[in-house]
């Protein structure tokens, strides 16, 4: 079955630290891949996608993510978070066929300490 | 540009009654989609629709149904509700439908609590 998996749950960092948070799928066929965040209080909002092309794409607020198709992954990194970063992070594909309908992750709640 | 608007915002039901609530997708979008959010399942996909036409549906069921009016507003039914439906419910909109679509757009969701 095609599934979405965040392998980390809660993460905790401080102020100016690296950040990755990982994300896999599972499915053969040709995917879109994104990631979605929701700060405290807020609606879902667009980090980053990635249809084709270059497997390194950059997203808002400094966030990247790399699509690796041998290994079904596209992680979100950041080199240095603030604490404005707090948020719960989620990762999406649509799978072929899918039209607009968006497979979740269980999502990941990042907290960022000062 | 408004964005996506959902209401209610906060509604309280007890076991065994039914709710609609309301979607309007920013102007110019004609593909509305549902998902719900709970702590323990995350956001899973309840149906999209486009042009007054449901073109996907979750694995969700028969209690859960929606429609899409002409003018591209959506509204979501859940009759007979369990305890278990508790949950945000979540609209999304976009410009088209399909694959390759790019953004969904999100409201900010109709919080159900069912006692």
């Amino acid at each position: 079955a095609q599934s979405v998996s965040q392998h980390n749950h809660h993460v905790i960092l401080s102020e100016a630290a690296s950040l990755e948070l990982g994300c896999n799928y599972s499915y053969g066929g040709t995917v879109n891949l994104f990631w979605y965040v929701q700060y405290p209080g807020q609606h879902l909002q667009l980090l980053l996608k990635y249809f084709s092309g270059d497997p390194l794409v950059k997203g808002i607020k400094g966030f990247e993510a790399e699509f690796i198709k041998s290994k079904f992954s596209f992680n979100l990194r950041k080199p240095s978070v603030q604490w404005s970063d707090t948020a719960e992070y989620f990762c999406a594909v649509i799978f072929t066929g899918g039209g607009n309908k968006l497979t979740f992750g269980t999502g990941t709640q990042l907290k960022v300490e000062l | 540009k408004a964005g996506v608007t959902q209401t209610p915002r906060y509604l309280i039901k007890t076991r065994g009654q039914q709710v609609t609530l309301s979607c309007s997708p920013i102007s110019g979008h004609r593909s509305v989609s549902w998902y719900q959010q709970t702590p323990g399942q995350g956001l899973q996909f309840l149906f999209e629709y486009f042009s007054e036409t449901q073109r996907n549906k979750g694995n969700f069921p028969g209690r859960f149904s929606g429609r899409q009016f002409s003018n591209s507003r959506s509204e979501m039914n859940v009759s007979t509700l369990e305890l278990g439906d508790s949950a945000l419910y979540l609209c999304a909109s976009s410009p088209t439908p399909g694959l390759n679509t790019g953004e969904l757009f999100f409201g900010e969701g109709s919080r159900l609590t069912v006692l």
